[in-house]
């Protein structure tokens, strides 16, 4: 039982170029979100997913899409990355959505942008 | 308008009691977190306390809520070395909002 999985753990990109991470749960949960984490700020939420086949917008969507693959996987997808999306970004899930339920974190994705 | 605030940083001496305070704007918050963020790590549950209770001990740990102020508390007793990490504080309404994180330094 891994919990919640990332990939990758460290990435540099340039100004332009898009990428996908990846993120996978094995603990049959419902909800999984996107975050993302900058120095002083806390964590955002990005975009999240209440059920498979459901996507919904965070605080803070521009610049990113998101899919749920399937139950177990949720992926983020920058398409032209950006100076500012440099970040951490941690993906969560949780039985439900609503808060009620304990979020699972990842170890997290280290991003730049040069 | 949702917002939790904390301070940025706390400086403990190992052995002594920290305590690491949250304030949050949302009176209609069911549940109030504290998240525990060690270096080059993921965010990991601490402690939770319901809307309508005023305290919750567990261990080491003493949460304190004053919904009046609507003033949230960690306190960690006999701090150790292992504490030293980021401590989040969030609010649930419909979702997760995260407090910006103190950071907990224990020094010998």
């Amino acid at each position: 039982n891994a919990g919640v999985t990332q990939t990758p753990k460290f990435q540099v990109l340039k100004t332009g170029q898009s990428m996908t991470l990846q993120c996978a749960q094995d603990m049959n949960h419902n909800s999984m979100y996107w975050y993302r984490q900058d120095p002083g700020m806390g964590l955002r939420l990005i975009y999240y997913s209440a059920s498979e086949g459901t996507t919904d917008k965070g605080e803070v969507p521009n610049g990113y899409n998101v899919s749920r693959l399937n139950k177990r996987e949720f992926s983020l997808r920058l398409e032209s990355a950006a100076p500012s999306q440099t970040s951490v970004y941690f993906c969560a899930s949780s039985l439900w959505t609503g808060g009620t339920d304990t979020q699972y974190f990842g170890p997290g994705t280290r991003l730049t942008v040069l | 308008g949702e917002d939790v605030e904390q301070s940025l940083f706390l400086s403990v001496r190992e052995g002594d009691s920290s305590v690491i305070n949250c304030t949050y704007t949302d009176s209609s918050s069911t549940y109030l977190y504290w998240y525990k963020q060690e270096p080059g790590a993921g965010l990991q549950l601490l402690t939770y306390i319901f809307s309508n209770m005023d305290m919750k001990q567990d261990q080491r740990l003493t949460v304190l809520l004053n919904k009046k102020d609507k003033h949230l508390s960690l306190r960690i007793a006999d701090t150790q070395t292992g504490d030293s990490a980021i401590y989040f504080c969030a609010e649930v309404t419909d979702k997760l909002i995260f407090g910006t994180g103190t950071r907990l330094q224990v020094f010998p």
